[in-house]
């Protein structure tokens, strides 16, 4: 079946980065684009950007731009998504989340991943 | 902030139905595909309706999705304490080319 598996909680300081990862498992990886969304404690959800697994072409959400990297190791299956100048606005749960149409991503996210906790704090 | 805009609750009793409106725009639900999300506390969103009115295999018929331009709207009926969760819409937008998000919406269960 299709897991997306994420790595472990993190706590950084302020300025610092975190790098969050997904493995893909159940499924041709190359095959489908893979989104990060976030959601700051008691809030909604905001999308970050995704990632072409299939070339690795990204496309960022402004306000994230320059700070925000995505890339992806097709040998593991694995995207990957680091956020550097952490400041304390960061500290949310990180989501990965599979497109469910391979030639167009935006018609919906059908598996997500478990979340990730990252906790920014001096 | 989101540029669709979601009520915060809606609340029916058990066996009634809810409806939940998303407010767009042109660039947004006006002119792209809708899905619709159930977060249930403490857990990953799931995704409930895609392409505006289709349901992913194993999502009741309870659940279901419509659009009038700029619009969209999320019906339950036969509501049922599992229910209880919080919903958001989500689409393109060609304007900001961002992925956005509702505001959300907590469905309580009386």
């Amino acid at each position: 079946q299709v897991q997306l598996g994420q790595s472990g909680a993190e706590v950084k300081k302020p300025g610092a980065s975190v790098t969050v990862s997904c493995k893909a498992s159940g499924y041709t990886f190359s095959n489908y684009y893979i989104n990060w969304v976030r959601q700051a404690p008691g809030q909604g959800l905001e999308w970050m950007g995704i990632i072409n697994p299939n070339g690795a072409t990204t496309v960022y959400t402004q306000k994230f731009q320059g700070r925000v990297t995505m890339t992806r190791d097709t040998s593991t299956s694995t995207v990957y998504m680091q956020l550097s100048s952490l400041r304390s606005e960061d500290t949310a749960v990180y989501y990965c989340a599979r497109s469910r149409d391979g030639y167009n991503p935006h018609r919906g996210f059908d598996y997500w991943g478990q979340g990730t906790l990252v906790t920014v704090s001096s | 902030q989101s540029v669709l805009t979601q009520p915060p609750s809606v609340s029916a009793a058990p066996g009634q139905k809810v409806t939940i409106s998303c407010s767009g725009s042109s660039s947004s639900i006006g002119n792209n595909y809708v899905s619709w999300y159930q977060q249930l506390p403490g857990t990953a969103p799931k995704l409930l309706i895609y392409d505006t009115t289709k349901r992913p295999s194993g999502i009741p018929d309870r659940f279901s999705g419509s659009k009038s331009g700029t619009s969209a709207t999320l019906g339950i009926t036969g509501l049922q304490t599992g229910d209880e969760a919080d919903y958001y819409c989500a689409t393109w937008d060609f304007s900001l080319n961002a992925y956005v998000f509702g505001t959300g919406t907590k469905v309580t269960v009386l």
